[in-house]
């Protein structure tokens, strides 16, 4: 049973390209969240989706970001426009049923540099 | 505003010896509170959890302790190896059914051989 699978693991973007970043949630499991490891920070909660349905973004910025969980294929956080600032390591976490975040099984993260 | 504070950034331990990791939280509405540990390049681990029911719970190596009443925890490995050294986060959520954790920024622990 592979574990929660992200890609790309390292991504670099130019000033106000796009970024999509892939996670694949383990087998069986429906809930997806999203976090953000800024440099010498924590991780920042961002979203938490189920399939087809956003349960909570209260930690998503207003402009640029988006999420998706689709009833097939992997869950996507799309930024657009990428500033400098959006550099950081995103985390996907992936559980398999509702508020089971202490379930939840991390992947290995996207790297993404705006440069 | 941080609701989660990990106020040690380090700390360094001889193989061994016990390891105590602190972590102090200012919201009142926690109630369920986790250990991750990070390496490098690799996504968080879960470790250890607590629930404010309780003010200690133990797995093997590891234990932690929750004085609510300070509004802190603490993670304790004894004894420590070099296998534990990492990134280590402290985590809170309203509920072991909460949509998010708080985490605070981590505490690089060092175990030396």
């Amino acid at each position: 049973n592979a574990g929660v699978m992200q890609n790309p693991r390292h991504l670099v973007r130019r000033r106000g390209q796009e970024a999509r970043l892939r996670c694949s949630p383990m087998k069986g499991h429906s809930h997806v969240y999203w976090y953000r490891q800024l440099p010498e920070e924590g991780l920042k909660f961002m979203v938490y989706l189920q399939k087809e349905n956003i349960i909570d973004e209260s930690g998503m910025p207003k402009e640029r970001f988006s999420a998706e969980f689709p009833k097939e294929g992997p869950s996507i956080l799309r930024i657009q426009q990428v500033v400098r600032g959006d550099s950081a390591a995103y985390f996907c976490a992936s559980s398999p049923k509702t508020g089971g975040h202490t379930e939840a099984f991390f992947g290995q993260g996207t790297r993404l540099t705006v440069v | 505003d941080q609701q989660v504070k990990q106020n040690s950034p380090s700390l360094s331990v001889q193989e061994g010896r016990i390891s105590i990791l602190n972590c102090d939280y200012t919201n009142s509405m926690f109630d369920y509170f986790l250990w991750y540990k990070k390496y490098p390049a690799e996504g968080p681990t879960f470790l250890i959890s607590i629930s404010s029911i309780k003010d200690k719970n133990e797995d093997g190596r590891f234990t932690v302790f929750l004085n609510k009443s300070a509004k802190h925890l603490s993670l304790h490995i004894v004894p420590s190896q070099p296998g534990d050294s990492a990134v280590y986060f402290c985590a809170a959520s309203e509920g072991q059914a909460g949509t998010a954790l708080i985490f605070g920024k981590g505490t690089t622990l060092s175990v030396s051989s």
